[in-house]
């Protein structure tokens, strides 16, 4: 069974520019997290997807940050426009449960994005 | 509100010695869930185990073992005879029946050298 997987895995872009990170789940896994690790501090949670709908995005650090889920599948978490603080490695995890809390949650390999 | 705290920021060791990584967590809900994920070099953030908050047995798993102990709200990691390949950075995290997002200690690096 395939893992959660990440697109890109390193980004490198300059500050005022877009950036779109890629995160598809394990199959049949109806909850889909996002996590931010910026430099030596802890990871710290984004938002929550069930299925397509946004269960919980008190994590998004501001309206620059845009995620979306469509089909409940694969998910997209587009930065516009980049800033230096959002340099850092973006996780996506995904758990099969209806109550998540409940559930493990697996991790992807990560992004790791570069603003300079 | 929730914390989970690692207070060793980095750990070395020379191999085939055990080293215990600490973790400490703050609730105030009687149902949660405790975890520990492994980072190697390779940057994935690797499952290792998950502990309901009604289940304080310890668990062992070939070199691995942990110790959750509610009394001191902590759940600590012992790798017996470390080997190189442990080499890593481990996570301690926590979440509630009532709050499906994990909450994450800064991490321990574990460096384990031949």
């Amino acid at each position: 069974e395939a893992g959660v997987t990440q697109f890109p895995s390193h980004s490198v872009i300059e500050k005022g520019q877009t950036v779109t990170l890629r995160c598809d789940p394990i199959s049949g896994h109806d909850n889909l997290y996002w996590y931010r690790r910026v430099m030596g501090k802890e990871i710290k949670f984004l938002l929550h997807f069930v299925k397509e709908s946004k269960q919980d995005e008190s994590g998004m650090p501001n309206n620059r940050f845009l995620a979306e889920r469509t089909g409940g599948t694969y998910s997209t978490l587009k930065v516009q426009p980049a800033e230096l603080e959002d340099s850092g490695v973006y996780f996506c995890a995904s758990s099969q449960e209806e109550r998540g809390g409940a559930d493990t949650q697996y991790f992807g390999p990560g992004t790791r994005l570069t603003v300079l | 509100a929730q914390k989970v705290t690692q207070a060793q920021t980095e750990i070395s060791v020379v191999e085939k010695e055990d080293v215990t990584l600490d973790c400490v967590y703050e609730t105030r809900d009687t149902t949660y869930y405790l975890f520990w994920y492994k980072q190697p070099p390779s940057g994935e953030l690797v499952f290792l185990i998950r502990r309901n908050s009604f289940d304080e047995q310890n668990e062992i798993s070939g070199r691995y073992s942990w110790n959750f102990q509610k009394s001191t709200s902590s759940f600590n990691f012992t790798i017996t005879a470390s080997q190189v390949v442990d080499s890593a950075v481990y996570f301690c995290a926590l979440n509630t029946y009532n709050t499906d997002k994990l909450i994450f200690g800064t991490g321990t690096r574990l460096q384990v050298f031949p």
